[in-house]
């Protein structure tokens, strides 16, 4: 059965850094979507991505993100200058054409 | 704006026992909704959705969910609970207004089976 996949599963990095996220999803889908869980709250929605382009982003998702499909596979999520506070579990997403939106494994992302 | 409200923040049930998930959802127009379980260190796995149509929809594992319009509700069951049931589980919703169909997620409700 296929799935999305994320990598790294695990990630650290010096507050002021730039990271990438990369997702693979599932290979026939079209809309691709970002969601982060921090510790202990909600998933929350960062973004939603289609036919190359942002169709919507939340409050979260401010200049310091960015989204990018650079070919036919890996959808990516770049944050360009961390803070302690982006540190959290980032969840992956892609649907078809239907409802429902099949999740990746996810990335920890750990800020210090 | 829509939102999701999961009440309980844990669920204990016996083994062979029925179970119960609650979720009350909130929307402008009409809701899409959805469950979804997390095992440790998994990703979201979907269980089943609400779109249209009969109130009750069945989706994996056995589970099922009831969607009652006039308490703006989402339960999820399961007629005999497994201890391989236990894990958090989220709702989720979506409003069928909103153009880049994000989905608005409960805080997640842990259930806990014992054998």
């Amino acid at each position: 059965e296929p799935e999305v996949t994320q990598t790294p599963s695990h990630q650290v990095t010096q507050m002021g850094q730039e990271v990438i996220l990369r997702c693979v999803p599932i290979s026939n889908h079209l809309y691709f979507y970002w969601y982060r869980q921090i510790l202990g709250q909600k998933v929350e929605f960062l973004v939603s991505f289609y036919n190359n382009e942002i169709s919507e982003k939340s409050e979260i998702f401010d200049d310091q993100f960015s989204v990018e499909r650079p070919d036919g596979s890996n959808f990516t999520l770049k944050i360009r200058s961390t803070k302690l506070e982006d540190s959290a579990m980032y969840f992956c997403a892609s649907r078809r054409t239907g409802f429902e939106q099949y999740f990746g494994p996810g990335t920890r992302l750990t800020v210090t | 704006a829509q939102s999701v409200a999961q009440p309980e923040d844990q669920v204990n049930v016996a083994e062979g026992n029925p179970l119960t998930v609650k979720c009350t959802y909130s929307v402008s127009g009409n809701p899409y909704l959805f469950w979804y379980v997390q095992y440790p260190n998994r990703g979201l796995q979907f269980l089943l959705k609400y779109i249209t149509g009969d109130n009750l929809v069945k989706g994996s594992y056995g589970f099922e969910a009831e969607f009652n319009k006039s308490q703006t509700s989402f339960h999820l069951k399961k007629p005999s609970a497994l201890v391989s049931d236990s894990a958090l589980y989220f709702c989720a919703v979506r409003d069928n207004q909103n153009a880049g169909n994000m989905l608005t997620f409960g805080g997640g409700t842990r259930l806990m089976v014992k054998p």
